[in-house]
């Protein structure tokens, strides 16, 4: 069974600081590695996709991955109220086009 | 912009009821999935598909199908609706392509079953 863990949270930071969510999966011959945000209420939005070692950053964002550690991140930099959601890790591990998700953690910035 | 529709936001159907969630996509994309969520238990797949006329099952197919005769939409079918298939139903679609490029989804439909 292929696993993708979160700790669901919540994580509180202060606005303005770095938030950090952390992944972890079982399957070593995953391929590509993605985040997504899901607001209450609301659909997954994907805002990160990752497929090798190192630093990817977009904007405020910076998805870190390690494959010998097993291990993906997602860094948010200055941390503003609007970033308040649920991140969920994702997986994909070849086959079929499916991947497997984390359940979420629950991100809360306080004004 | 890119879209993946629900015809449905909210939906209320009593037990026994036959269900249909429609989904359709814009972005020729291959693959078609159905999600439901739940608090505490995340997403789970019930079934995908990865062309027209194809069909796999997922983690919790009992007591669903699915169609795909078009290479755009894509239905969920709740053959005998019953409460403990309450949800948020979410529907996705993705590129195919040797790596996963990520899923672009609907904006979910909440079933409830009285």
């Amino acid at each position: 069974q292929k696993e993708v863990e979160q700790n669901s949270g919540p994580l509180s930071v202060p606005e303005g600081a770095i938030a950090s969510l952390n992944c972890t999966y079982s399957d070593r011959g995953s391929q590509s590695f993605f985040w997504y945000r899901q607001y209450s209420g609301k659909s997954p939005e994907l805002i990160m996709s990752i497929y090798s070692n190192g630093d990817k950053e977009d904007g405020r964002f910076t998805a870190q991955l390690n494959k010998a550690s097993q291990y993906v991140s997602l860094l948010i930099r200055d941390s503003q109220p609007s970033d308040s959601a649920t991140y969920l890790c994702a997986v994909y591990s070849g086959g079929y086009q499916k991947v497997t998700f984390g359940t979420g953690t629950k991100l809360q910035v306080i004004p | 912009d890119v879209k993946v529709t629900q015809s449905s936001r909210y939906l209320v159907k009593r037990t026994g009821e036959k269900v249909f969630l429609e989904c359709v996509q814009d972005m020729d994309h291959e693959n078609m999935f159905w999600y439901r969520q739940d608090p505490g238990l995340g997403l789970r797949l019930i079934y995908f598909s990865y062309d027209v006329k194809m069909k796999e099952k997922g983690d919790i197919p009992e007591g669903y199908s699915v169609s795909r005769e078009k290479k755009e939409r894509f239905s969920l079918i709740l053959e005998s609706a019953s409460t403990n298939q309450t949800s948020m139903y979410l529907c996705a679609s993705s590129l195919r392509g040797r790596l996963n490029y990520g899923y672009t989804f609907g904006s979910g439909t909440r079933l409830t079953v009285v």
